[in-house]
């Protein structure tokens, strides 16, 4: 299978403050990552897909310059919340193609098991 | 906005009963199509997917179709039990244009509930 992990599991901070969220391909090598925002009762919604080796496209209504993406390697990407308030808190869901998967769909996404953000 | 919905934000299933959920979607260009399941806290958990060239897929308990006329999507759970309870989401892929790769888009979600 395909493996994708996210450090840390949840993680509280003061208004203000940046918060880095990392998310790993553990047994493949993704070349694109994504990330997805869940508020409580609510659906998943794509923020932007972080390319290897290139900037990250953004959705529309996402702020890039809040949400730094940083894809530095083939199996990690980051996301940093820059000057964190109430309103970002959330359920921040990464993952990742595996394009080698052996019988797997091509387009099939590995997900991770979230980081939740509290900002205080 | 949104081009994936459900119908029913919650269903209510008897144990050992069959639970459809179901799922529109708007855009025509859509190519691939998965549900999800999620627990409590946890990340989506794939459970079936298809493509735009099929109409009906099977996996362990689980079945999957797709009307593409009326651009409709279900998830089929055969003899439901105690560990089905989750919410489930549908999902749709456009094809990636420019090269590039596109994220998923997500229906709003159905909390399936079993009663035993």
């Amino acid at each position: 299978g395909a493996v994708v992990s996210q450090h840390p599991s949840w993680v509280i901070c003061k208004s203000g403050t940046s918060v880095k969220i990392e998310c790993r391909s553990l047994d493949f090598q993704a070349t694109t990552m994504f990330w997805y925002r869940q508020f409580p009762k609510q659906s998943l919604m794509l923020m932007a897909t972080s390319n290897e080796g290139s900037k990250a496209t953004y959705e529309q209504g996402v702020e890039k310059d809040k949400f730094l993406i940083n894809h530095a390697s083939l199996t990690l990407s980051t996301l940093t919340v820059t000057s964190a308030h109430p309103e970002d808190s959330s359920f921040y869901i990464c993952s990742a193609r595996n394009p080698g998967l052996a019988g797997g769909a091509l387009d099939e996404q590995f997900f991770g098991p979230g980081t939740r953000l509290t900002v205080l | 906005g949104e081009s994936v919905g459900l119908h029913l934000p919650t269903l209510s299933v008897q144990e050992g009963d069959n639970s459809i959920i179901n799922c529109a979607y708007s855009n025509s260009a859509s190519d691939y199509f998965i549900w999800y399941k999620q627990e409590s806290g946890k990340g989506p958990q794939f459970i079936i997917d298809i493509r735009s060239n099929m109409d009906k897929r099977q996996g362990q308990r689980v079945t999957v179709l797709l009307n593409k006329t009326v651009k409709h999507l279900s998830l089929q759970i055969a003899a439901t039990q105690p560990g089905d309870s989750a919410v489930y989401f549908c999902a749709e892929n456009l094809p990636p244009s420019g090269g590039g790769a596109d994220g998923l888009t997500f229906g709003k979600g159905t909390h399936l509930i079993i009663q035993p």
